[in-house]
């Protein structure tokens, strides 16, 4: 099946500071999201983007499918920002059957 | 709208019990999914309903079965639980085609002794 990795594994910032979270990926796909997981464990879709980039307030994401891999884009982090980043994505005929990369842990400090 | 609601939110199981975890949506969506989280590995798929009446097994279906009831509910089932099945259980469902984004219901956190 596809693989799935995220890096940085963890990441600690400053209150305003900007960060850049990377997700690879092995093979095609056509379905691809990225979701936070807040400290009370409810996981919150921030994008679908299996190409292009879209941009909602702060967050921003990018995927470049030929070269497979996705990004998502913090500005002006915020302590709500704090929690678990996960992309999962899905090719083939697996369409909704994310698979998930094992998440980027980031901690905003005031 | 509720979206994806799952019972019950917490369970302490004594291995050899059997329990069924619940998912409901309202939302009309087509798909429907059981992941599991564990520490360090993400969400991992168990099993999926791609529509009403279907149902197959994901990545990680060893000590569970499914029924899909009807549209909006999709429950989970382990017959004998085991103390390696400890987890936090996420249903979530989607509408099965077009842009298919994942909606994630609150979870169910499993412990089996």
């Amino acid at each position: 099946g596809i693989q799935v990795e995220q890096s940085p594994p963890d990441l600690i910032l400053q209150e305003g500071a900007n960060s850049t979270l990377r997700c690879n990926f092995s093979d095609s796909v056509n379905n691809l999201q990225w979701f936070h997981q807040n400290p009370w464990g409810q996981l919150i879709n921030l994008f679908y983007i299996p190409s292009g980039t879209k941009q909602n307030g702060r967050l921003s994401a990018t995927t470049v499918a030929t070269e497979r891999y996705s990004l998502l884009y913090i500005s002006s982090s915020q302590t709500t920002d704090s929690g678990v980043y996960f992309c999962g994505l899905a090719g083939g005929t697996s369409y909704g059957k994310l698979t998930f990369g094992q998440g980027t842990i980031l901690t905003v400090h005031p | 709208n509720a979206g994806v609601t799952q019972t019950p939110k917490f369970q302490v199981l004594k291995t050899g019990q059997s329990m069924t975890l619940q998912c409901a949506q309202d939302m009309n969506h087509n798909s429907m999914y059981w992941y599991r989280q564990d520490p360090g590995m993400g969400l991992r798929l168990i099993y999926y309903s791609a529509s009403e009446g279907t149902t197959d097994k994901g990545e990680v279906p060893n000590g569970y079965n499914v029924s899909r009831l009807n549209k909006r509910e999709f429950s989970l089932r382990l017959e004998s639980a085991a103390p390696s099945q400890t987890s936090v259980y996420f249903c979530a469902s989607s509408p099965g085609s077009g842009a298919n984004v994942l909606t994630f219901g609150a979870g169910s956190r499993l412990t089996v002794l």
